[in-house]
């Protein structure tokens, strides 16, 4: 267990519909990272936060954003989903923001858009 | 982003060691040197990570060449929990912290 809470495990939806996903970090983590896994694409970054702040952006979507709360807590919204979006969403979340810490990640969100 | 090169796949048999190569000619002074791995239907899990001199910890150890362009993860005893995609990372202080993972070493561990 990495201490990095990702919900729900599963979500289906629909073309054209909206998602949530949610990360819960680690105790005391302030870094929250998003990435997307689809099976041609591989680990792609999507973007960081850094106590609250959008630390940096990858390849991210124009119809994908995301935020970090107060309490640390990360959220990534989907909208006008796409059967291409479906993936697995991974969060990760380190101490601060060095290149010489580790990243623990969740478990993932898998998504499938019919 | 400095880019290494790894094997696509290797196999091993189980209780041997593994040696696992990656490539990284263009890394700068500053780079350092990730491992991950992501056991299937998982997320990625942190291996080892170094600079500079070689490193140990309770899952693997960390050969790094003297001119830094290579590196060598290394698996003392193979387990069939070890099969895994194994990625090589560089991470830089050059504008973002952020992993890039490249395609992996595919793992096979044969009993």
């Amino acid at each position: 267990d990495s201490g990095v809470t990702q919900t729900p495990k599963h979500l289906i939806t629909a073309t054209g519909q909206r998602v949530t996903l949610r990360c819960s970090p680690r105790s005391g983590d302030l870094s929250v990272y998003w990435y997307q896994q689809s099976l041609d694409q591989g680990l792609q970054f999507l973007i960081q936060y850094y106590n609250g702040e959008e630390r940096a952006k990858g390849n991210i979507l124009e119809r994908f954003s995301a935020q970090q709360f107060p309490d640390l807590h990360s959220e990534l919204n989907l909208s006008s989903l796409e059967l291409g979006d479906s993936a697995l969403y991974f969060c990760a979340s380190s101490v601060e923001n060095s290149v010489n810490e580790k990243l623990f990640f969740g478990s993932g969100t898998q998504l499938s858009v019919l | 982003d400095a880019k290494t090169t790894q094997p696509n796949s290797m196999e091993s048999n189980e209780e041997e060691p593994v040696h696992l190569p990656c490539n990284h000619s263009t890394i700068s002074g500053t780079d350092y040197i990730h491992w991950y791995r992501q056991l299937p239907s998982q997320g990625p899990e942190y291996v080892i990570h170094g600079l500079t001199s070689n490193v140990n910890n309770r899952m693997a150890s960390l050969a790094i060449a003297e001119d830094r362009k290579s590196s060598t993860l290394i698996l003392h005893r193979a387990t069939l929990r070890d099969a895994a995609v194994y990625y090589c990372i560089l991470r830089d202080w050059g504008g973002s912290e952020k992993l890039v993972f490249g395609k992996g070493t595919k793992l096979t561990v044969n009993p």
